[in-house]
C-alpha cells in the first residue's frame, strides 16, 4: 500500500491477556521498526527488523514482548501476560534504506 | 481525542509569524538528525533532517540548524499556519544508522 498499516488501531485487553498488534509496512521496505509511545513523551525504540530477522531487540523492556517478521514483510508484535503499565500507542515504521522512516498511525492498547 | 502533547512544554504562536523550537540532543556520536510532525491520533511526520557534517539545511517554510558544539537542534518555521499545530519531536541516529532517540517534544499552537 502507499502507507505504514497498523492494526488493530485501538485495542483494549484486561490484564494478563495475551495481545498482538500487526504492521504491513511499505511495499519493498526491507528494514522495519517498533515503537512505543506513553502519553505526553515521544516515541522510544523496541525493536528493529532487516529483513526476517531482528537486527536489534535491545529495547523490548522484557521477555513478555516478542515481535516476528517471518516473511520479511508484515510484522506481529506480541504482548503475553499484559499489565497496566504497557498500556501506551504502538507505533510502526518501515524504511527502505535505514535513514528515511515512514511512520503507521499506531495502536492504541489500553489494559484494563 | 487522545493529544500526544499532554504535560509538553507549549509555544503559542500568531498565525503568519515564524516558530523557533529547540531542542537538546544527548549522544554527540549522533550523525543523523530528524524533525517529526505528529498531529493528534497519528504517527510521526517527517519534516526535514540534517546530517553532522552540515549546520544548516532549508526546506519548504523549515529550516534545521545544528550546533554540534553545545549539542542543540531547532526547527523554524516560516510564516506559521493554522495546519503547523502539533506535536513537535527531535530525533537523532547514531552513525551506524537505524535507531532513533526521540527528544521530549514541543507542542505548537497557531492562534488565528
Amino acid at each position: 500500500g502507499a502507507g505504514v498499516s497498523q492494526t488493530p488501531s485501538n485495542k483494549v485487553t484486561e490484564k494478563g491477556k495475551y495481545v498482538e498488534l500487526r504492521c504491513d509496512p511499505i511495499s519493498g521496505h526491507t528494514a522495519l521498526y517498533w515503537y512505543r509511545q506513553s502519553l505526553g513523551q515521544g516515541p522510544e525504540f523496541l525493536i528493529y527488523f532487516q529483513g526476517t530477522g531482528a537486527a536489534d531487540d535491545s529495547g523490548l523492556p522484557n521477555d513478555r514482548f516478542f515481535a516476528v517478521r517471518p516473511e520479511g514483510s508484515v510484522s506481529t508484535l506480541k504482548i503475553q501476560r499484559t499489565e497496566r503499565g504497557d498500556s501506551a500507542v504502538y507505533l510502526c515504521a518501515s524504511s527502505a534504506d535505514g535513514h528515511g522512516y515512514t511512520f503507521g498511525s499506531g495502536t492504541r492498547l489500553t489494559v484494563v | 481525542g487522545e493529544s500526544v502533547g499532554l504535560h509538553l512544554p507549549t509555544l503559542s504562536v500568531q498565525e503568519g509569524d515564524n516558530s523557533i523550537i529547540n531542542c537538546a540532543y544527548s549522544n554527540s556520536a549522533s550523525d543523523y538528525f530528524i524533525w517529526y510532525k505528529q498531529e493528534s491520533g497519528k504517527g510521526p511526520q517527517f519534516i526535514i533532517d540534517i546530517r553532522s557534517n552540515m549546520d544548516k539545511r532549508q526546506g519548504q517554510r523549515v529550516t534545521v540548524l545544528l550546533n554540534k558544539t553545545v549539542k542543540h537542534l531547532s526547527l523554524q518555521i516560516a510564516a506559521t499556519q493554522p495546519g503547523d499545530s502539533a506535536v513537535y519531536f527531535c530525533a537523532e541516529m547514531g552513525a551506524a544508522g537505524n535507531k532513533l532517540t526521540f527528544g521530549g517534544g514541543t507542542r505548537v499552537l497557531v492562534k488565528p
